[in-house]
């Protein structure tokens, strides 16, 4: 399974596009790139997840270059309620075990 | 939409007691899996299992044994509870088919004094 690599913590305002990025060098022809977000107290919840290029959904927009050796999950317009810890993984296809790695704890200030 | 409950959200057990975690989830699901969080460790896998009374071991199975009579139930026992136990306890289910998303429970905040 491949490592990924997050920033530890980032900080945004309400209203701002936030875009955190996360690097897996190893991740395989068969591996998926899959966010979850966990608020306090709460089990992670689904995000987002991709195989290349863009995906887009009600809540986020995924963006995988063309070696997909890194992502970036792309959150619009952030407000207060968005303030969580991101969890970027690579999850194989042939595979159900996936590894979370220690998140990105994202603070909006108003 | 799925859920997956988790018996309990606070749990107090002492030294050495016998510990059971249960997790239910209600969507036919084939996978299921415990994992423990901790402040800078983030999630780490215990034990999963992909078929009734089947499992395989994680990252950290040492000192936990689980049991999946039902599919719908996967539950974590701590045999002889210790210190280093206390910890955030989650339970997540997914589909047999691949690349689907891991659905959690609101988790068990286990404490042994």
């Amino acid at each position: 399974l491949a490592k990924t690599t997050q920033p530890i913590s980032m900080d945004s305002y309400e209203g701002q596009e936030v875009n955190i990025t996360c690097s897996h060098n190893n991740i395989a022809t068969n591996d998926y790139i899959t966010w979850y977000q966990q608020f306090p107290s709460q089990g992670p919840r689904f995000i987002i997840q991709g195989y290349k290029t863009k995906v887009t959904n009600e809540v986020a927009s995924l963006f995988i270059p063309a070696d997909r050796k890194s992502s970036t999950l792309s959150l619009p317009r952030v407000s207060l309620s968005d303030t969580a810890v991101y969890y970027c993984l690579v999850v194989s296809r042939s595979a159900s075990k996936i590894i979370f790695g220690s998140g990105t704890r994202l603070s909006i200030r108003p | 939409d799925v859920k997956v409950t988790q018996s309990s959200r606070y749990l107090v057990k002492r030294t050495g007691e016998k510990v059971f975690l249960e997790c239910v989830q209600d969507m036919d699901h084939e996978n299921m899996f415990w994992y423990r969080q901790d402040p800078g460790l983030g999630l780490r896998l215990i034990y999963f299992s992909y078929d009734v009374k089947m499992k395989e071991k994680g990252d950290i199975p040492e000192g936990y044994s689980v049991s999946r009579e039902k599919k719908e139930r996967f539950s974590l026992i701590l045999e002889s509870a210790s210190t280093n136990q206390t910890s955030m306890y989650l339970c997540a289910s997914t589909p047999a088919e691949s690349n689907q998303p891991q659905h959690f429970g609101d988790g068990t905040r286990l404490s042994i004094l």
